[in-house]
């Protein structure tokens, strides 16, 4: 059983579209981080949010910690948006990060 | 700037050999971790450390090691008792743990044959 679990796990998009991706965990934890990952294999940290809703240029990242679930939304999608965006979550006790399997998104021009 | 820095990008062994693959940052952060990624996996926890002279097993440690002698350095080495070391390796910081972020570097792909 997976403690962190992600939808879709591939995702393809027209360029414009808005999309959304879901993250859903099982742990108690006080934030939950969202990472993008491009080809290449560099990640970098787009958001670490404990409640409500973030927003960094065209992302936004929202959590209910009460339904243990999170989503990040990508608005007017770029193919400089391709990318495997994972979110993890760190659990309350212990001292490591669940991490969900990914999702693969493609924009296509 | 600052930043994380694993080297090599590439690593080619032959099976029996030990390897290291080094990782570097210069953030003056506390914590420091090593995660393996396969295809269609999340990320695993080979090791961790959250002070210098002190690391911890994660998940997958068997057939690795670590070693933390100094704040901005934490190397990791794949032993030849590693089963099936080929992976792609990622080294990450973050400034005092989990509820901060995590910083990674640009990752170190080992193959062995």
């Amino acid at each position: 059983k997976n403690e962190v679990e992600q939808s879709p796990q591939n995702l393809t998009a027209q360029e414009g579209e808005f999309i959304t991706i879901n993250c859903s965990y099982s742990v108690g934890i006080s934030a939950l981080h969202w990472l993008q990952q491009h080809p290449g294999g560099g990640i970098v940290s787009l958001f670490m949010l404990s409640s409500g809703k973030k927003k960094h240029g065209r992302l936004i990242a929202t959590i209910n910690i009460q339904e243990k679930h999170s989503s990040l939304h990508i608005t007017a999608s770029h193919p400089r948006d391709s990318a495997v965006y994972i979110c993890a979550a760190p659990p309350n006790t212990g001292n490591q990060f669940y991490f969900g399997t990914g999702t693969s998104l493609t924009v296509i021009p | 700037d600052g930043g994380i820095t694993q080297s090599p990008k590439y690593l080619f062994r032959k099976e029996g050999q030990n390897v290291t693959l080094s990782c570097e940052q210069n953030l003056n952060h506390d914590a420091m971790y090593w995660y393996r990624q396969d295809p269609g996996q999340g990320l695993r926890l080979i090791y961790y450390s959250q002070i210098v002279n002190d690391f911890q097993k994660g998940d997958i440690a068997e057939g690795y090691s670590v070693s933390r002698e100094k704040k901005e350095s934490f190397p990791l080495t794949v032993t030849s008792a590693q089963k099936n070391p080929t992976a792609f390796y990622l080294c990450a910081s973050s400034i005092r743990g989990m509820n901060s972020p995590l910083h990674f570097g640009n990752g170190t792909r080992l193959t062995v044959t």
